[in-house]
């Protein structure tokens, strides 16, 4: 079945690090990558997205780039805000299916 | 309006009550879904709804019942519940349930049932 691996955290950086979160995906298909993005106390919220290979998704200084040789969609972002501070989902969607497969989450804290 | 609205956002419930949760969104999406989340943990799928006709149960205990009465409203209705059953159950909705299925989600109803 899909399945979505993404890098243990937390994740702690200093403001104005360079962030990377990895993520690789296994799937039938070609399935649609996003990254979602969970403030506390709050839903997931869409942070971009990516429907075929080498697209490349971005949204708020984040981006990230849909590789099928590697089968990754890894998350970066040239300079980090307290403000990110937040749990990172990536996850897949393979087509015609309603489900939408999560990774484990990866937790951003961001230090002044 | 962008919003998927669920109340309420707290719920306390003994383990005999019945209780529901409610979701409305009135973007005009099609698909209307449950999912369950525990601390620290990812969402977990429970129900899919399309066009008002429940297409997925991920085996869900029968405590948990699901319903749409029209196609902006969802509601979990919640009876005989676990302690264990205690989450942040979160409602979500997409425009048609196929394709790149980007998902909405409303801030969710943390249950906590004694």
């Amino acid at each position: 079945g899909d399945s979505v691996t993404q890098m243990e955290g937390p994740v702690t950086l200093s403001e104005e690090a360079f962030l990377t979160i990895n993520c690789t995906y296994t799937a039938t298909g070609y399935p649609s990558l996003f990254w979602y993005v969970q403030y506390p106390g709050e839903g997931l919220q869409l942070l971009l997205k990516a429907t075929k290979a080498d697209d490349k998704g971005s949204n708020k200084g984040f981006e990230a780039t849909y590789r099928k040789e590697t089968t990754s969609f890894h998350l970066e972002k040239g300079s980090v805000q307290v403000s990110d501070s937040a749990v990172y989902f990536c996850a897949l969607s393979s087509g015609g299916y309603q489900k939408v497969t999560f990774g484990t989450g990866t937790k951003l804290q961001v230090i002044p | 309006d962008t919003e998927v609205t669920q109340t309420p956002k707290h719920l306390v419930m003994g383990m005999t009550n019945k209780k529901s949760l409610k979701c409305e969104q009135h973007m005009g999406h099609r698909a209307m879904y449950w999912y369950k989340q525990k601390a620290k943990k990812p969402p977990e799928l429970m129900f899919v709804y399309s066009y008002e006709k429940l297409s997925i149960n991920e085996s869900v205990p029968s405590r948990f019942s699901p319903e749409c009465p029209n196609s902006s409203l969802l509601n979990l209705h919640l009876h005989a519940l676990q302690p264990e059953d205690s989450a942040l159950y979160l409602c979500a909705s997409s425009l048609t349930g196929t394709g790149a299925n980007v998902l909405t989600f409303g801030a969710g109803s943390r249950l906590t049932v004694l």
